[in-house]
């Protein structure tokens, strides 16, 4: 079954770091532009982070970048997020997704994973 | 940063009635521009990409239209699965941004 599956949620105390991971199965993960969406509790959706396929070109929303870092493992399969100096408005559900043409359209998402930064 | 707001933010219909849901963006962004549907604690799920072409999968009843800063989702005959929150996304870009998202309730 073709998928994404997301672990390393949890909760954590501000200023403090995260790793989220993300594993695709059955597609050929290096192929593929990856993206981080997030969505704050009751909250719409927001975009985070892409890196291409080969991992030479990565994106940041500017709320994050300097503190989040976005990589990948195509050996492994694996995407990443690496979340430092979390602040309280980093709360969200993250999730994984495959791009479907290297052009911003998610047409694979992964169950979601829970960050909660709080004290 | 481009700007994309969707009206309605609630719609009420039935089963079997026709809604239009509204996305409109702050700039001109082409047809960059994807729709999706997504159900409480669940992953969104990509319905339009290319502001009119149908993801693979997807019903005939859903239709995108649209160029340039104004585009529309159409739900022909509403079926009981229908019953989500849609949100519109852009892509002509960095930062991508999503629009606020329509509830459509019973």
């Amino acid at each position: 079954e073709v998928q994404l599956v997301e672990s390393g949620g949890g909760l954590v105390q501000p200023g403090g770091s995260l790793r989220l991971s993300c594993v695709a199965s059955t597609f050929t993960f290096s192929n593929y532009w990856m993206t981080w969406v997030r969505q704050a509790p009751g909250k719409g959706l927001e975009w985070v982070a892409n890196i291409k396929g080969d991992g030479s070109l990565k994106y940041l929303i500017d709320s994050v970048r300097g503190r989040f870092t976005i990589s990948r493992d195509n050996a492994e399969y694996s995407l990443y997020l690496h979340m430092n100096d979390l602040r309280a408005e980093d709360t969200a559900v993250y999730y994984c997704a495959r791009d479907l043409r290297g052009h911003g359209e998610f047409d694979l998402w992964g169950q979601g994973s829970l960050v909660t930064v709080s004290s | 940063d481009k700007q994309m707001t969707q009206s309605p933010s609630t719609l009420s219909a039935s089963v079997g009635d026709t809604i239009t849901i509204s996305c409109r963006a702050s700039h001109p962004i082409t047809d960059s521009l994807a729709w999706y549907q997504q159900k409480p604690g669940r992953a969104p799920n990509l319905l339009i990409y290319r502001a009119s072409s149908l993801e693979r999968g997807v019903p005939s009843r859903f239709s995108g239209s649209g160029y340039g800063t104004e585009f529309t989702l159409t739900i022909s005959s509403l079926q009981p699965d229908d019953f989500a929150t849609y949100f519109c996304q852009h892509y002509y870009g960095y930062p991508l941004t999503f629009g606020g998202g329509t509830k459509v309730e019973i």
